[in-house]
């Protein structure tokens, strides 16, 4: 399954709502996986299955989406999440991740 | 608290080998799946290989079938990664990962990364 991410890039202001898409090649069940990643460190898992928040993760972060079209959206963004995010599938092997989509500061 | 702690970063000639390592701690490590995810330089995730909790599932990348082996010591709470016939293109960070639960292949704790570098 490829994961397209879009937008590469995605240049927002603190307080903004970010939509960030992760469109599938085919369909498949919600076994989908949203993470943050700053420079130099490794990923943080957000959500898991489409739309469950990992322990820990703040309610700004959601997900949502089925069959081949996903969404993670940050309802207002707070400086620390500027940074990479990633989709991951794991319905079916080879697992595979999208390019990612970079949020910057406008 | 859950640490997965990986060995150091290492400089290797092309069609060497090297094994990667990452001790685990803070969780019953032999109830968990574990995986390895590598990351070329200025590039995204590249999901590499996992092992099961019994190591009765192992499963690879096409780009490492035949030259990586995936491994664990439950007993030592460790996970390994045989690289052998290495290339320039394997030079990446490799992290290693917990599956969110036994038979999970999305990731919740992550290694801090050893950086792989292929060059003569």
């Amino acid at each position: 399954i490829v994961l397209t991410q879009s937008p590469a890039t995605l240049s927002l202001s603190p307080g903004d709502r970010a939509t960030l898409s992760c469109r599938a090649s085919q369909t498949f069940n919600n076994y989908l996986a949203w993470y943050q990643q700053k420079p130099g460190q490794a990923p943080r898992l957000l959500i898991y299955d489409a739309s469950n928040r990992a322990t820990g993760i703040p309610a700004r972060f959601s997900g949502s989406g089925s069959g081949t079209d996903f969404t993670l959206t940050i309802s207002s963004l707070e400086p620390e999440d500027f940074a990479l995010y990633y989709c991951q599938q794991r319905f079916i092997w080879p697992l595979t991740f999208g390019g990612g989509t970079k949020v910057e500061i406008k | 608290e859950v640490h997965l702690v990986q060995s150091g970063g290492v400089l290797v000639k092309p069609g060497g080998s090297l094994r990667l390592s990452c001790a685990a701690s803070g969780f019953t490590f032999e109830t968990y799946a574990m995986t390895w995810v590598r990351q070329a330089p200025g590039k995204g995730l590249e999901w590499v290989s996992s092992i099961s909790s019994t190591s009765l599932y192992i499963y690879y990348a096409d780009s490492v079938k035949g030259r990586f082996t995936i491994s664990r010591d439950n007993a030592e709470n460790s996970l390994y990664l045989q690289m052998n016939s290495l290339r320039a293109d394997d030079t990446a960070v490799y992290y290693c990962a917990r599956g969110r639960y036994s038979s999970s292949w999305d990731f919740d704790y992550w290694g801090q990364g050893t950086l792989v570098t292929v060059s003569s």
